[in-house]
């Protein structure tokens, strides 16, 4: 079973580049999110979609662009990049808006030089 | 906001010994609470979901429990084993959920 798909696993970025990570699940969730893990401070919330064509800001969207155009696909885009988003970044999904399990992908690390 | 807090940060303990991980939240209104692992540089793996109107979850040795009213939820990890060893996260909320900083549990053989 595939569940959660995140690509690339690994990227290098310079400052003012642009660059799209690609999550892809396949459970039928309406519910995906994009967090990014850096130490001392846990994971947080980027963004997140409850189905198709709607999407909505967590904790840390500044800088980041998504959406959502299948229930399969959300993809997370960075605009300019900057050093402050070197991160380890997740995709997750669940069934439902306030149901299920969260499932999460294997991780996308990104740094920016 | 909620905030999420696990205590301990960090733990070692013996190979066998039962132990009990804490998350405490600061907002009672949740939908769900779970439970994650997380191996050095991998994802994180689901262990247990409690929703809102349970009080514990159980799955082979692990008992999660979740006290709304005081803002607790406990982990509790019975017979302790080194695969146990990982980093271990509770998450809190409904679409926005909240996670704790995680507590690195080491078990030793």
């Amino acid at each position: 079973n595939a569940g959660v798909t995140q690509t690339p696993k690994f990227q290098v970025l310079k400052t003012g580049q642009s660059m799209t990570l690609q999550c892809a699940q396949d459970m039928n969730h309406e519910y995906m999110s994009w967090y990014r893990q850096d130490p001392g401070m846990g994971l947080r919330l980027i963004h997140y979609s409850v189905g198709a064509g709607i999407t909505d800001q967590g904790e840390v969207p500044n800088g980041y662009n998504v959406s959502r155009s299948t229930t399969e696909d959300f993809p997370l885009r960075l605009l300019s990049a900057a050093p402050s988003q070197t991160s380890v970044y997740f995709c997750a999904s669940r069934r439902g808006q306030n149901t299920g399990e969260l499932f999460f992908g294997e991780g996308s690390r990104l740094t920016v030089l | 906001k909620q905030e999420v807090t696990q205590i301990p940060a960090a733990l070692s303990v013996p190979e066998g010994e039962n132990l009990v991980l804490n998350c405490s939240f600061t907002d009672s209104a949740i939908y769900n609470l779970q439970w994650f692992r997380q191996d050095p540089g991998k994802g994180l793996t689901s262990l247990l979901l409690i929703q809102s109107s349970q009080r514990e979850q159980t799955s082979g040795r692990l008992n999660a429990s979740l006290d709304k009213s005081s803002g607790r939820s406990t982990l509790y990890i019975a017979a302790s084993q080194p695969g146990d060893s990982a980093t271990y996260l509770c998450a809190v909320g409904d679409n926005d959920m909240r996670f704790g900083a995680g507590t690195r549990l080491t078990v030793k053989p």
